[in-house]
């Protein structure tokens, strides 16, 4: 069964610090990956995906994300973090194009100024 | 980019009642559309997958009979909460697939808070 983790119920940083939200993901196959965030009492917005190819995929705002097949890692990083990037972060994967996406239970990031 | 509506983005009603939300891809066609509920500060866990002209498939554990949902457009879905109860209330989001090939992005609407009184 396919499944996605995310470790850390929240992640705290000060505003100017990079940041990195985690993700580990189990699925049978080659893996589909995506991050999304949720801003309070909005849909999904998509930040970036990984399909196939080089193993760091650089998204939306600034965000980035390195896929490590080895480690079955997704994480979610930016250089700089922003007191707008506070939000819920959604990790997911599937196995095959176009199937419903399995969702990580979230994280929330709060950056300070 | 491509662009998912859903109507209405927030409902109340009372206990016993039926709701309808529609979830619409505006540019875009979609044979296959995704319906999730997302609990307060908690992951989106998919209820069916909705596909065009074809009986919506239901996850485990989701009633077919209180959730009913049609598919009857490339760019429209419905899931209608029959005889709804408190515990219906949540934040129920759908997605859409781009049908395009080479596209196996989901699109997300931006979510309907159904409270039921």
């Amino acid at each position: 069964a396919q499944s996605v983790a995310q470790p850390e119920d929240q992640v705290n940083v000060a505003e100017g610090n990079p940041l990195t939200v985690k993700c580990t993901y189990s699925v049978s196959g080659n893996p589909y990956l995506f991050w999304y965030v949720q801003y309070p009492n909005r849909g999904l917005q998509f930040l970036l995906k990984y399909i196939t190819g080089d193993n760091l995929v650089k998204g939306s705002y600034g965000f980035e994300a390195e896929f490590n097949k080895s480690q079955t890692s997704f994480h979610l990083k930016k250089p700089s973090a922003l007191v707008s990037d506070s939000a819920l972060y959604f990790c997911a994967v599937t196995n095959q194009a176009g199937t419903a996406l399995i969702f990580g239970k979230g994280t929330t990031l709060s950056v300070s100024s | 980019g491509a662009v998912v509506s859903q109507h209405p983005s927030w409902v109340i009603c009372k206990s016993g009642t039926s709701v309808k939300i529609e979830c619409r891809s505006l540019d875009f066609q979609a044979t296959t559309m995704f319906w999730y509920r997302q609990f307060p500060k908690q992951s989106l866990m998919l209820m069916a997958t909705s596909n065009e002209g074809s009986k919506a498939t239901y996850e485990q554990g989701v009633e077919k009979d209180k959730f009913l949902i049609n598919h009857a457009s490339l760019t429209l879905s419905t899931l209608t909460v029959t005889s709804a109860h408190p515990e219906d209330s949540s934040f129920y989001i759908c997605s859409a697939r781009d049908m395009r090939v080479g596209l196996n992005e989901q699109f997300f609407g931006p979510g309907t808070r159904l409270t039921v009184l």
